[in-house]
């Protein structure tokens, strides 16, 4: 069985600009959630998506945002760009929303200069 | 809120020595508890995990005992090897994944391990 996907695996933006980071959760699993992960802050929560809903969003300003999509992929976008946005954003799967095992994709390495 | 709270890294050892590293929890209600361990460049793999209080949880010779009486959760491993060496997280489920009302992991600071031949 496949693991979780996340592409791309390393971006390089500049501030202003906006970026979207997809994630492929492991077949069969319908909940997506988002994680960012500094040195400074450690991992924090962004946001979780259960078919095709938001159930629950962490302490982070509007320009986060993401969707799901009926097929349980998800994105997540991150507009005007600042720096302490560098980080790498990883994407966790589980079966259903509430179900506390997560397997965890291999993450997207954002760098903003 | 919850918070989770690990011993401070790096943490160097030589191959063969025991390995404790200490996980400390603030939760309301009965969260569950994980051990998660990253590799370089790589991302979040579960290692083992507890839902309820005295559960201990074990995997590829690593060990946690989830102590409710001293909100703990300590990771232990009898005798490391150099493939040990990653960055350990301990993290528990929010009260809101508890409750059905979406999935929500809170980390510690992670603690990282350093195996020496």
């Amino acid at each position: 069985k496949a693991g979780v996907t996340q592409t791309p695996r390393y971006l390089i933006k500049t501030r202003g600009q906006q970026v979207t980071l997809s994630c492929s959760p492991i077949s069969g699993h319908r909940s997506v959630s988002w994680y960012q992960q500094t040195p400074g802050q450690g991992l924090q929560f962004l946001f979780e998506y259960f078919s095709e809903t938001q159930r629950n969003k962490g302490n982070f300003p509007g320009r986060f945002s993401g969707r799901q999509f009926s097929n349980s992929r998800s994105e997540m976008n991150v507009s005007t760009l600042e720096l302490g946005d560098s980080a790498l954003y990883l994407c966790a799967s589980s079966l259903t929303s509430g179900i506390n095992e997560q397997f965890f994709g291999p993450g997207t390495r954002l760098t903003v200069l | 809120g919850d918070s989770v709270t690990q011993m401070e890294g790096p943490v160097t050892l030589s191959e063969e020595a025991f390995l404790t590293i200490n996980c400390t929890y603030t939760a309301t209600g009965y969260p569950s508890l994980f051990w998660y361990v990253q590799y370089p460049g790589e991302g979040l793999q579960l290692l083992l995990k507890a839902t309820k209080a005295d559960d201990k949880g074990s995997n590829k010779g690593f060990e946690a005992t989830y102590r409710k009486e001293t909100t703990s959760f300590h990771l232990e491993k009898g005798s490391v090897q150099v493939s040990d060496s990653a960055v350990y997280f301990c993290a528990l489920s929010d009260q809101s994944m508890i409750y059905n009302q979406g999935g929500k992991l809170i980390f510690g600071q992670g603690t990282e391990l350093s195996v020496k031949p």
